[in-house]
C-alpha cells in the first residue's frame, strides 16, 4: 500500500526558510519520483520540482533560485526547502510520487503553510 | 494565465456525458503525455488520466482521455453527483523545462 505523509510548520515568517518532509510507506518510490506540487487558496496547481529515487532533482525554473528537494532513503523520506519565503507562497503544499511523465498516482492529504508575519 | 487553457466551467444533469478541453501547443501537449486529475475540495487531486487515455486501477471507464494534435480531452459519462469537481489537466512542457497545469474546470452536475 503506497502511503505518503507531509509533515511540517503551518506557518512560517516572510523572508524565512519553508522546510517540510514527506514520509512514505517502505519501498514505495524505488524506481520513482517524489514530487511537491503546491495549490495557493483557491487557485490551480503548481509544480515545484521532482527528486528522483536516485538522487537527481528538477526544479521549476520560477522557484529554482529558492528550491532544494532532497531524499533520505534510510528514513523514507524526501524534503522541501523553499527560502526567502513571502507571502504569495502561501499555499497547500502536496508530495506526490511519479513512477514517469506527469503521472502522479500518489498524493499526501496537502499541508497549508502560511507565511505571515 | 496558464499555458494550458481549460475551460473555468461545465455543467450537464445526471446521467449526461460533459467533454472537458485542454488547449496548448506544440511544445507541451503536440509532443507530449497528458494526464488528468480530479480534486473534490478540500482533498487532493486524484490521478484520473495518464499517457493520454489510460486509465489507473480503480477508475472506471466512464472516465476516459483522448488527445489530437496540441488538444486534449476528458469525457465523463453517465454523470453522477459525486463527479462535481474541478478537474486539472497537466503535461510537460519541452519550451520551459516546466510540468504546467491548466487553470482547472468546475464541473457543476446540475
Amino acid at each position: 500500500q503506497v502511503h505518503l505523509q507531509e509533515s511540517g510548520p503551518g506557518l512560517v515568517r516572510p523572508s524565512e526558510t519553508l522546510s517540510l518532509t514527506c514520509t512514505f510507506s517502505d519501498d514505495s518510490m524505488i524506481g520513482h519520483h517524489g514530487t511537491w506540487i503546491r495549490q495557493p487558496p483557491g487557485k490551480g496547481l503548481e509544480w515545484i520540482g521532482f527528486i528522483y529515487y536516485g538522487g537527481s532533482t528538477t526544479y521549476n525554473p520560477s522557484l529554482k533560485s529558492r528550491v532544494t528537494i532532497s531524499i533520505d532513503r534510510s528514513r523514507n523520506q524526501f524534503s522541501l526547502k523553499l527560502t526567502s519565503v513571502t507571502a504569495a507562497d502561501t499555499a497547500v503544499y502536496y508530495c506526490a510520487r511519479r513512477p514517469g511523465s506527469t503521472r502522479f498516482d500518489y498524493w499526501g492529504q496537502g499541508l497549508l503553510v502560511s507565511v505571515s508575519p | 494565465q496558464s499555458v494550458l487553457t481549460q475551460p473555468p466551467s461545465v455543467s450537464a444533469a445526471p446521467g449526461q456525458k460533459v467533454t472537458i478541453s485542454c488547449s496548448g501547443s506544440s511544445s507541451n501537449i503536440g509532443g507530449e503525455y497528458v494526464s488528468w486529475f480530479q480534486q473534490l475540495p478540500p482533498t487532493a487531486p486524484k490521478l484520473l488520466i495518464y499517457e493520454n487515455n489510460k486509465r489507473p486501477l480503480g477508475i472506471p471507464d466512464r472516465f476516459s482521455g483522448s488527445k489530437s494534435g496540441t488538444s486534449a480531452t476528458l469525457d465523463i459519462t453517465g454523470l453522477q453527483p459525486g463527479d462535481e469537481a474541478d478537474y486539472y489537466c497537466a503535461t510537460w512542457d519541452s519550451s520551459l523545462s516546466n510540468v504546467i497545469f491548466g487553470g482547472g474546470t468546475k464541473l457543476t452536475v446540475l
